[in-house]
């Protein structure tokens, strides 16, 4: 059973460029979170993808956009790239369990990351 | 607004014994993680509490009080590998989680 799998794992962009990284979710998992998380920092929240729709959206600039696919696999495109962007992402995904009235969230797995490096 | 508090930094022995702590503040509670993070990897899970009390998993342990908004992480006999990041997430009413900064911690033999 494949993880979360991530691609690319390293990428260098200039400014004002832009990009696209995508995620795979792990078998069974239909919920895809992204996170930036810049060196030595804790993950920030860029947006939660369930259903092929945006369902949360942390406090990132409309720069940032993404997409579901029909399989839950996801992108995360950053557009007009700024130093300020480099950073690891990270992409997690769980799944939504529904047990009569309660909606527990498994654990979150994450990929191995994408480096991004702006220049 | 949303806060998760935890120390930056620690240092322990080797064999010994570490607690890292955690509090919060969310809107809403469905439960609170423990991940590791070694540096240029991505987090792995360590441990779930939705309840208050004890979780015990081997070397580890973590502990929750939802009254206090307060959990903490327990290593036991130390071991070299274990030096790494440590992040405490809350998962809040909207079952988003929210993490914290980390906390690094350095093993010395």
């Amino acid at each position: 059973d494949a993880g979360v799998t991530q691609s690319p794992t390293h990428l260098i962009k200039t400014r004002g460029q832009q990009v696209t990284l995508r995620c795979s979710p792990k078998s069974g998992h239909d919920t895809v979170s992204w996170y930036q998380q810049a060196l030595g920092q804790g993950p920030q929240f860029i947006f939660q993808y369930y259903e092929e729709e945006e369902r949360q959206r942390g406090n990132f600039p409309d720069r940032f956009s993404g997409h579901q696919f029909p399989n839950y696999s996801s992108e995360l495109n950053v557009n007009a790239l700024l130093l300020g962007d480099s950073a690891l992402y990270l992409c997690a995904t769980t799944a939504l369990v529904t047990d009569t009235e309660i909606r527990m969230n498994t654990e979150a797995f994450f990929g191995q990351g994408t480096r991004l490096t702006v220049v | 607004g949303q806060n998760i508090d935890q120390p930056t930094e620690m240092t322990a022995t080797e064999g010994a014994i570490v607690q890292i702590n955690c509090t919060y503040q969310t809107s809403g509670f469905n439960g609170l993680f423990w991940y590791q993070q070694h540096a240029g990897e991505a987090p792995t899970f360590l441990s779930y509490n939705v309840l208050d009390g004890l979780e015990e998993k081997g070397r580890f342990s973590s502990f929750l009080s939802r009254s206090k908004g307060y959990s903490y992480l327990l290593l036991k006999e130390l071991q070299m590998k274990d030096s790494a990041s440590y992040l405490c997430a809350c998962m809040d009413s909207n079952y988003q989680l929210i993490w914290g900064a980390g906390t690094k911690l350095i093993i010395k033999p």
